[in-house]
């Protein structure tokens, strides 16, 4: 059971904006620990995608960008491609379990 | 090049066991704790365990006391020990290195292996 929520599906015309947000609690998020998102296409490795809040590992656009506040976050993607149609998946710290926890996903459809 | 490559996925009955594998090379494999996270089908991503590089070990409620996480920092791989298995363990299990960086977060992935528990 997940302790991050995201929602199920956001979807966005190519171009487009699109906004992923994931909301936490007081023991994780909202403790401060970091946000680190994931790309996961089916059936391939997950992809490292932002850590520590805003950050990007080299080799991902900068169409991608995150920001935190309080006890939630969110992605943004820019410039929607095609390629994006994906799984994005925040991730952090919980406090109260001890381990790291993910939230509960979000399928991106390029119309 | 960081890879990770699993391997011992395979379908077994309920109440079996299954050990994987996963071979890492191209970094520092005692530098970093190694976690396993599995994805069942239709569902997301979930933690499973984690060992330190110096081999503390943590684990999820839902595996706790039926899986083993280990390590061979001789041979740089990953082990995940899984016994008592049930039908909600069918999942694909896949190996991530933690950062070394502070922030809490798995900058390499495996490709998966399947594990499926059926009878």
């Amino acid at each position: 059971q997940s302790v991050l929520t995201q929602p199920p599906s956001v979807s966005g015309a190519p171009g487009q904006r699109v906004t992923i947000s994931c909301t936490g609690s007081s023991s994780n998020i909202g403790a401060g620990y970091a946000v680190n998102w994931y790309q996961h296409l089916p059936g391939t490795a997950p992809k490292l995608l932002i850590y520590v809040n805003n950050d990007r590992p080299s080799g991902v656009p900068d169409r991608f960008s995150a920001s935190k506040s309080g006890a939630s976050a969110s992605l943004a993607i820019t410039g929607l491609q095609a390629e994006d149609e994906a799984d994005y998946y925040c991730q952090s710290y919980d406090s109260s379990l001890s381990e790291g926890v993910f939230g509960t996903g979000t399928k991106v459809t390029v119309l | 090049e960081v890879q990770l490559v699993e391997s011992g996925g395979g379908r077994v009955k309920p109440g079996g066991s299954l050990r994987l594998s996963c071979a890492a090379s191209g970094f520092r494999f005692t530098s970093h704790s190694m976690d396993w996270v599995r994805q069942a089908p239709g569902k997301g991503l979930e933690w499973v365990s984690s060992i330190s590089s110096n081999s503390y070990k943590y684990y999820a409620d839902s595996v706790k006391g039926r899986f083993t996480i280990s390590r061979d920092n001789a041979r740089n791989s990953l082990y995940l020990q899984m016994n008592s298995l049930r039908a909600e363990d069918t999942a694909i299990y896949y190996c991530a290195r933690l950062a070394a960086a502070s922030g809490y977060y798995f900058d390499y992935w495996g490709q998966g292996a399947l594990v499926s528990v059926s009878s």
